[in-house]
């Protein structure tokens, strides 16, 4: 059954720093992988989606890695900024590709 | 153009009571997605439609059953609710099934009393 799991559950960050979100999952075989952000009470903002041949996405300040042989991603954010702050979440599509499944998410607070 | 819309943003039940939700995919979109959300925890899976058909199901009980209709639009069903059944109800879609980004709605908050 696949897992994934996000690393740290919260960070809090001056604003300007540059920092780090992860995210595990238990098997390679996956379809893709999606970020996405959500903020308190809405629904999910996608933020970048790598396919499982790909290594790499960005999109401005983000840039997202999958390494799918040791069932690892990072999201990378540039500058964070205090309209960063939310909730980060990860998920993987299964390789039917019928369902995301999702880790619990990296709350982030960025203060000014 | 517009997002992923659903309807109704809030809705209060009490146990045992039926609820409908219904969501309006993107233009363009053929595939609508369902997901539960409790307080604290990422989106659980529920179902998958393409092209009016079930594609996908997640670990849910028969209570819970979905539709979606010649125009793309879907509808979510739960039965005898419980109390545990209190989540935000995330609809999804995207152009086909598969490895396009799923787009998501600003999503359900059903609350079981």
């Amino acid at each position: 059954k696949q897992e994934v799991t996000q690393i740290p559950a919260a960070l809090s960050v001056p604003e300007g720093e540059n920092l780090v979100l992860n995210c595990s999952f238990t098997d390679s075989a996956i379809y893709n992988l999606q970020w996405f952000r959500q903020d308190p009470g809405k629904g999910l903002t996608s933020l970048l989606l790598i396919q499982s041949s790909q290594r790499e996405q960005t999109s401005g300040r983000l840039n997202a890695s999958l390494d799918k042989s040791s069932g690892r991603s990072t999201l990378y954010i540039a500058a964070s900024q205090p309209g960063d702050s939310a909730t980060y979440l990860c998920a993987v599509l299964n390789q039917a590709g019928t369902a995301l499944i999702f880790g619990k998410g990296t709350t982030l607070s960025v203060s000014s | 153009d517009a997002g992923v819309t659903q309807s109704p943003t809030h809705l209060i039940k009490t146990r045992g009571q039926h609820v409908t939700l219904r969501c309006s995919p993107i233009s363009g979109h053929k595939s609508v997605s369902w997901y539960q959300q409790v307080l604290g925890q990422g989106p659980q899976f529920i179902f998958q439609y393409y092209e009016k058909e079930e594609r996908g199901r997640g670990n849910f009980p028969d209570r819970f059953s979905a539709r979606q209709f010649p125009n793309y639009s879907s509808e979510l069903n739960v039965n005898a609710l419980l109390l545990g059944d209190s989540a935000l109800y995330l609809c999804a879609s995207s152009v086909n099934r598969g490895g396009d980004t799923q787009y998501f709605g600003p999503g359900t908050r059903l609350t079981v009393l």
